[in-house]
């Protein structure tokens, strides 16, 4: 069965610095985002992405983060300058329609230091 | 927006032992989803259940989309259930809308 998959498993940086986390979407996928999860927190919604631009992003999302998709699989989020508060669960989800299922990757676990 | 929410906020169960976990939401939507995040924080999709009954082994969900609220049931436990079990819906009816999460039900199966 298809899956999300999601590179690396887990991220430890020093803050500062750029991280890129990555994600392949299911192939036949069209609708791409990206949820974070504070340790002990809700899943919150960050960006979502359609037909290679952002379709709505949350106020999370700042400045200091940027979504890619640089070829027809990957789908890649970017923080150009992490600071302790971004250290959290990053999950990728994708679907074939809008506002229908979203499958969701095992997610990445990010660490600031 | 939209708002989730879950009851209970955290379950002890005897290995064995059946579960109800409760969902409710404050629009009507077109989609709802149950996921299961295990200790190790992946999040494994149960049910994509917008309206009506399903089933999956020992797990089954209900959605009544006309009373809002989605129910997951879970029968005779395992030690492996345990977890935390969130519901998300769309924020808003139509297009590219993001899921919206509750803040779950921890379950914990105790052998």
């Amino acid at each position: 069965e298809p899956e999300v998959t999601q590179t690396p498993s887990h991220q430890v940086t020093q803050m500062g610095q750029e991280v890129i986390l990555r994600c392949v979407p299911i192939s036949n996928h069209l609708y791409f985002y990206w949820y974070r999860q504070i340790l002990g927190q809700k899943v919150e919604f960050l960006v979502s992405f359609y037909n290679n631009e952002i379709s709505e992003k949350s106020e999370i999302f700042d400045d200091q983060f940027s979504v890619e998709r640089p070829d027809g699989s990957n789908f890649t989020l970017k923080i150009r300058s992490t600071k302790l508060e971004d250290s959290a669960m990053y999950f990728c989800a994708s679907g074939v329609l809008a506002g229908n299922e979203q499958f969701f990757g095992p997610g990445t676990r990010l660490t600031v230091l | 927006g939209i708002q989730v929410e879950q009851s209970p906020p955290d379950l002890i169960l005897q290995e064995g032992a059946n579960s109800t976990l409760r969902c409710n939401f404050s629009d009507s939507v077109n989609n709802l989803q149950w996921f299961h995040q295990n200790p190790w924080g992946q999040l494994i999709n149960l049910f994509y259940i917008p309206s009506g009954t399903k089933q999956n082994g020992r797990l089954s969900a209900t959605t009544v989309a006309t009373e809002r609220y989605s129910l997951l049931y879970i029968s005779s436990s395992q030690t492996t259930d345990s977890g935390v079990y969130f519901c998300a819906a769309p924020g808003s009816w139509g297009g590219n809308t993001p899921l919206v999460f509750g803040k779950g039900t921890r379950l914990s199966v105790i052998a």
